[in-house]
């Protein structure tokens, strides 16, 4: 049974480009949160996709964009990358009519130059 | 407005001694509490969950943790370090409503460091 798996592992970028990251769900959860751990911090929650829409957000800009697919997938995408996105990006799957409980994926690290 | 704070920010302790790692928490109501364990380059494992059942929760191993609600903790011990056991700890609290699955929130870390 895989958990959450992530794409790349690695990325890194220039100031004002795009970014895409990718997640897949454990098997069998149908909800996809992300999370932006900054170096020696905690994970600050992003967002959160069900049923192919974005049911909650943190406090991050609209320049954090998401999308979720019909297998459940789930994209992250970032526009006009600044240095201060440079960080960690967790995925965490769940199962929404089940415990609350979220799996974490090993994560994307991002370093914008 | 829920919130976890970790009482430590680093724990130093010998390999075989106890270890405990502090978070209290605030919330308005009954909360759902984690403890997540995050190794070096690596993602985050679950460790255990306080769900409002038992008070005293066993997790993956050796931790466990107890939910003190007049004290508004929920520290996390293991009886006997391992050397395997050195890894960042975060406290979590859900933030969950109208019926959402709502997000985690996350405490500030604690460093385990086990000396030999």
């Amino acid at each position: 049974d895989a958990g959450v798996t992530q794409s790349p592992t690695h990325l890194i970028k220039t100031r004002g480009q795009q970014v895409t990251l990718r997640c897949s769900p454990k098997s069998g959860h149908d909800t996809v949160s992300w999370y932006q751990q900054a170096l020696g911090q905690g994970p600050q929650f992003i967002f959160q996709y069900y049923e192919e829409e974005e049911r909650q957000r943190g406090n991050f800009p609209d320049r954090f964009s998401g999308h979720q697919f019909p297998n459940y997938s789930s994209e992250l995408n970032v526009n006009a990358l600044l240095l201060g996105d440079s960080a960690l990006y967790l995925c965490a799957s769940s199962l929404r009519a089940s415990e609350k409980t979220q799996y974490f994926g090993p994560g994307t690290r991002l370093l914008v130059l | 407005a829920q919130s976890v704070t970790q009482l430590d920010s680093h724990v130093s302790v010998s390999e075989g001694t106890p270890v405990l790692l502090r978070c209290n928490y605030s919330s308005s109501y009954s909360p759902s509490l984690f403890w997540y364990v995050q190794h070096p380059n690596k993602g985050l494992q679950l460790l255990l969950k306080y769900t409002s059942a038992a008070t005293l929760v066993k997790g993956i191993n050796g931790f466990e943790a107890e939910f003190k609600k007049s004290e508004t903790s929920f520290h996390l011990t293991k009886p006997s370090a391992h050397m395997s056991d050195a890894a960042e700890y975060f406290c979590v609290v859900i933030l969950a409503y109208g019926g959402s699955q709502g997000n985690l929130i996350f405490g500030k870390g604690t460093k385990l460091s086990v000396k030999p």
